[in-house]
């Protein structure tokens, strides 16, 4: 069965700062999704940013951008230029392309932002 | 079009009770998810449908779950004979068909059982 870790329950960064959370996960397939989510407090759960693994270039959208490591099984997010609305809890997600469609998440990181 | 939608957003209830939860999906999406959400852990799949048919059910899907999606559209996810084991967020997630699509996920059920 696929797993995802997210090794880091909580994480701090400085305003205008850039900040990166990790993710691994294990599987057996090679062609998959990889997702990052945002649930800010109190507030339904966002995509921020999507992975295909066939694809070998890393996302890109806005201030946020992966890097995907197919090999080491690694899906790191970096978020560029923090804001004090980026404040949240962040997961990681793994769907695959092959067999049902369910995504399996990461326990999540707890981002603050500073001013 | 304002999303998913969940009702109730939050449940007191006693233990052994009966609760019932809706879910009402993004009007064009045919596929509807439950989670389940505990304190401090990402969501836990428990079931989907592709339209009013449900394709899978998790094994956290103990025989006092039951969903069931009767016209394609909304959901609703029933919990019998409730324990204090089954606080937690339940959330709602539609989509379209296919992997890549994204899943798009309502504000959740937060249900208290004492």
């Amino acid at each position: 069965a696929q797993t995802v870790t997210q090794s880091q329950p909580e994480m701090s960064v400085q305003e205008a700062e850039t900040v990166t959370l990790s993710c691994t996960y294990d599987t057996s397939e090679s062609d998959y999704y990889l997702f990052w989510y945002k649930q800010p407090p109190s507030r339904q759960m966002i995509l921020v940013i999507r992975q295909e693994a066939y694809k070998q270039q890393n996302a890109t959208e806005n201030r946020f951008s992966v890097n995907f490591q197919k090999a080491a099984k690694s899906f790191s997010l970096k978020i560029s230029d923090s804001q004090l609305g980026d404040a949240a809890m962040y997961f990681c997600a793994y769907r695959s392309a092959l067999v049902n469609n369910d995504m399996r998440f990461g326990a999540g990181t707890r981002l603050t932002v500073k001013p | 079009d304002t999303g998913v939608s969940q009702d109730p957003r939050h449940k007191i209830t006693k233990r052994g009770q009966n609760v019932t939860f809706r879910c009402d999906p993004i009007s064009e999406h045919n596929r509807l998810y439950w989670y389940r959400q505990t304190l401090g852990q990402g969501p836990e799949f428990l079931t989907y449908f592709q339209n009013e048919a449900q394709l899978e059910k998790s094994r956290l899907l103990s025989d006092r779950f039951s969903a069931e999606r009767p016209k394609g559209s909304f959901s609703t996810l029933e919990i019998q004979r409730t324990e204090q084991g089954d606080s937690a967020m339940y959330l709602c997630a539609s989509s379209l068909s296919g992997g890549s699509y994204e899943q798009y996920f309502g504000p959740g059920t937060r249900l208290t059982v004492t």
